[in-house]
C-alpha cells in the first residue's frame, strides 16, 4: 500500500525564518501531490497542488513546492515564516487513481506542526 | 473555492446510542465523497469512500456496521457511527471532489470536522 512520509513532526521557527518540510511518498505511478495546512481551530485548507507540468510549484502565502521523481519528494518551502504560519502542514498524495476505478483516495501524511515565534 | 459543510461541528452523545453526521457540498455535485478520522496529534485515517448511489468502499480495519454510510444524493454524504463507545471518540473530517468517476487530477475539498465525544 502506498504510504506518505513527513520527516519533521514538529517545527519551531522564529518569524522571518527559512522553512522546509519534507514529505515522500511510496507510490510508484504517476501521482497528484498536494499540501494542506489546518489552522487552530480551522478546516482542512489547500496550500498547493501538483498534477503536471513545471515540478516547482507555486501556492497561496508564499508557499512553494518542488516535485523531484528521482526521490519521491515533494517538498514544502516559504523563504521567510510569518507568525500567521503558525498550523499543522500535512502533505497528501493520490493513490491509484485508475486502479481504484477513479475513486481518487487521498492519502495523508502524519502531519507537521508548526510553531512560529515572533 | 468549493464549500463542504459538516454538521453537526461538535457532539456529545451517551455510550451505545447512535450519532450521524451530515457531509454536504454547497456548490458543487460529488459523485464521491470520503470520511476520515483524525486521531489527536495524528494525520488523517481514510475510513470510507462514499459513492452516490451504491454502496460505499470500507478501508481495511474499518467496521462497516459500526460506521454506516449513506450516499444519497450528489451534494449529501452522511455518517452514523451506531451503538457509540468512548473509544470511537475522534475527530470526523469529509471531503468532497469536483470530479466524475475517471478524471482524477481535481483536488479535494474539506469539511471543517466533527468533534464526536462518547461518554
Amino acid at each position: 500500500a502506498q504510504s506518505v512520509s513527513q520527516h519533521n513532526h514538529h517545527v519551531i521557527l522564529s518569524e522571518a525564518a527559512s522553512l522546509e518540510l519534507g514529505c515522500n511518498y511510496s507510490y510508484g505511478g504517476t501521482v497528484n501531490l498536494f499540501w494542506y495546512v489546518q489552522y487552530p481551530g480551522q478546516h482542512l485548507q489547500l496550500l498547493l497542488k501538483y498534477f503536471s507540468g513545471d515540478p516547482l510549484v507555486k501556492g497561496i502565502k508564499g508557499f512553494e513546492a518542488e516535485f523531484i521523481k528521482s526521490k519521491f519528494s515533494f517538498n514544502l518551502r516559504k523563504p521567510s515564516v510569518q507568525w500567521s504560519d503558525t498550523a499543522e502542514y500535512f502533505c497528501a498524495v493520490n493513490e491509484n487513481p485508475r486502479g481504484s476505478g477513479g475513486y481518487n483516495k487521498l492519502i495523508f501524511g502524519a502531519g507537521t506542526r508548526l510553531a512560529v515565534h515572533p | 473555492g468549493a464549500v463542504v459543510s459538516q454538521h453537526p461541528s461538535r457532539v456529545i452523545c451517551k455510550s451505545g446510542t447512535s450519532v450521524k453526521i451530515e457531509c454536504r457540498s454547497l456548490d458543487f455535485q460529488a459523485t464521491t465523497m470520503f470520511w476520515y478520522r483524525q486521531f489527536p496529534k495524528k494525520s488523517l485515517m481514510l475510513m470510507a469512500t462514499s459513492n452516490e448511489g451504491s454502496k460505499a468502499t470500507y478501508e481495511q480495519g474499518v467496521e462497516k456496521d459500526k460506521f454506516l454510510i449513506n450516499h444519497a444524493s450528489l451534494t449529501l454524504s452522511t455518517l452514523t457511527v451506531t451503538s457509540a463507545h468512548p473509544e470511537d471518540s475522534s475527530f470526523y473530517i469529509c471531503s468532497a471532489r469536483k470530479t466524475d468517476r475517471g478524471l482524477w487530477n481535481t483536488e479535494a475539498f474539506f469539511g471543517q470536522g466533527t468533534r464526536l465525544t462518547v461518554v
